[in-house]
């Protein structure tokens, strides 16, 4: 089975643009989540989708958004970018996201802001 | 609010030697808890994770993690550190009323395996 995959691996992007990231989660997977890394703040929950639905939040500004699609795939989004916005994007797939199953992450996007 | 705590930033040592690194959750409710491992470039695999019962869980590639209610830890050992564990640990909770998905990582340690 193949595994999360990101695209693309790495972006560079300058202050005010806009950034489209996507997720494929491993076939079958219905929930996907995603998290910001970076240095200073470390691992940090986005959101995430299940059923082509938001189902959780993290405390990020609204120019952090995303979707899922019928086929579960995934895209964020990051509007007006900000120089803090440099980051390892990472994606990560479940069954239903309960908290028995296992998360499966990605390679990451890794998101240059200049 | 739950918290995660790795009071390590970076750990060194001898290949062949034991290993623990140390991990203090902070949640009123019982925690469910995580160990990831993320070598570089890559995105973070699932070591270990407690959920209830046994406290003494077995993980992948020889590590096991030990929860300690009374002292609020979950600290991953192995007995003996091959070349290719080094790589940053990553302890995480979530808890009962949350979802997998929302899970609070602590800061990460480091580990460095000298040949």
């Amino acid at each position: 089975k193949a595994g999360v995959t990101q695209t693309p691996r790495y972006l560079i992007k300058t202050r005010g643009q806009q950034v489209t990231l996507s997720c494929s989660p491993i076939s079958g997977h219905r929930s996907v989540s995603w998290y910001q890394q970076t240095p200073g703040q470390g691992l940090q929950f986005l959101f995430e989708y299940f059923s082509e639905t938001q189902r959780n939040k993290g405390n990020f500004p609204g120019r952090f958004s995303g979707r899922q699609f019928s086929n579960s795939r995934s895209e964020m989004n990051v509007s007006t970018l900000e120089l803090g916005d440099s980051a390892l994007y990472l994606c990560a797939s479940s069954l239903r996201g309960q908290l028995q199953e296992t998360q499966y992450f990605g390679p990451g996007t890794r998101l240059l802001v200049l | 609010a739950q918290s995660v705590t790795q009071p390590d930033i970076h750990i060194t040592v001898s290949e062949g030697a034991s290993l623990e690194l140390r991990c203090n959750y902070s949640y009123g409710a019982t925690p469910y808890l995580f160990w990831y491992v993320q070598s570089p470039g890559q995105g973070l695999q699932l070591l270990l994770k407690y959920f209830s019962g046994d406290t003494l869980v077995q993980g992948i590639k020889g590590f096991e993690a030990e929860f300690k209610r009374s002292q609020s830890s979950f600290n991953l050992r192995k007995p003996s550190v091959h070349w290719s564990d080094a790589a940053e640990y990553f302890c995480a909770s979530t808890y009962r009323a949350g979802t997998a998905s929302k899970l609070t990582f602590g800061t990460g340690t480091r580990l460095q395996v000298m040949l």
